[in-house]
């Protein structure tokens, strides 16, 4: 049973580029969590999404970022025009049901911009 | 204030000691509240979960929760080097779907 698979590991982006992080939920989970860890910080919540929706995004920057969940395929986590304060750890989590909120994070998502 | 705050450390503790990490949260209407180990470079992960008030016991670890004192607390008995990570503390806030993690707590564990 595999667990909440996040790609690529490791990414590197000039500034200005965009970057796509994926996502693939635990079999059966619906619901995916988004967090972002800055070097030496703690882990900031960003989104959630249920498939075909975002439920929650109120950690989400304004400008740039967004996040989808489609029906078929993994959930995707892009920031347009990346800069270098977006150099961070990006960590899924996923869930079968709102209530479980004792998750599983993947392995994340080690974002570089130079 | 912050939502959930711990003393980022670092705390260092002999090897088969006590190690004590302490979590406090602002939100009263929280219900649920985790533990998470990380190592470095790694990704965190779930070690202990408590929701009422009182000690619950998993092995080595131990998570206590007050909730009249907004504190959470985890103890790790006979400490290993291999318990040396940072220990990420998360609570849920009353109506929302996510967790919040305070800062963490640097844990080193001398042979």
């Amino acid at each position: 049973n595999a667990g909440v698979m996040q790609n690529p590991r490791h990414l590197v982006r000039r500034r200005g580029q965009e970057a796509r992080l994926r996502c693939s939920p635990m079999k059966g989970h619906s619901h995916v969590y988004w967090y972002r860890q800055l070097p030496e910080e703690g882990l900031k919540f960003m989104v959630y999404l249920q498939k075909e929706n975002i439920i929650d995004e109120s950690g989400m920057p304004k400008e740039r970022f967004s996040a989808e969940f489609p029906k078929e395929g993994p959930s995707i986590l892009r920031i347009q025009q990346v800069v270098r304060g977006d150099s961070a750890a990006y960590f899924c989590a996923s869930s079968p049901n709102p209530g479980h909120l004792g998750y599983t994070f993947g392995s994340g998502t080690r974002l570089t911009v130079v | 204030q912050k939502e959930v705050e711990q003393n980022s450390g670092p705390l260092s503790v002999p090897e088969g000691a006590i190690a004590s990490l302490n979590c406090t949260y602002s939100d009263r209407g929280s219900q649920s509240f985790f533990w998470y180990r990380q190592y470095s470079g790694k990704s965190p992960e779930l070690i202990m979960s408590i929701y009422s008030n009182g000690d619950k016991e998993d092995g080595r670890f131990t998570a206590q929760l007050n909730k009249a004192s907004q504190y959470v607390s985890l103890l790790i008995r006979d400490s290993q080097p291999s318990d040396s990570a940072t220990y990420l503390c998360a609570a849920t806030l009353q109506g929302a779907q996510k967790l919040v993690f305070g800062q963490g707590t640097r844990l080193t564990i001398n042979p």
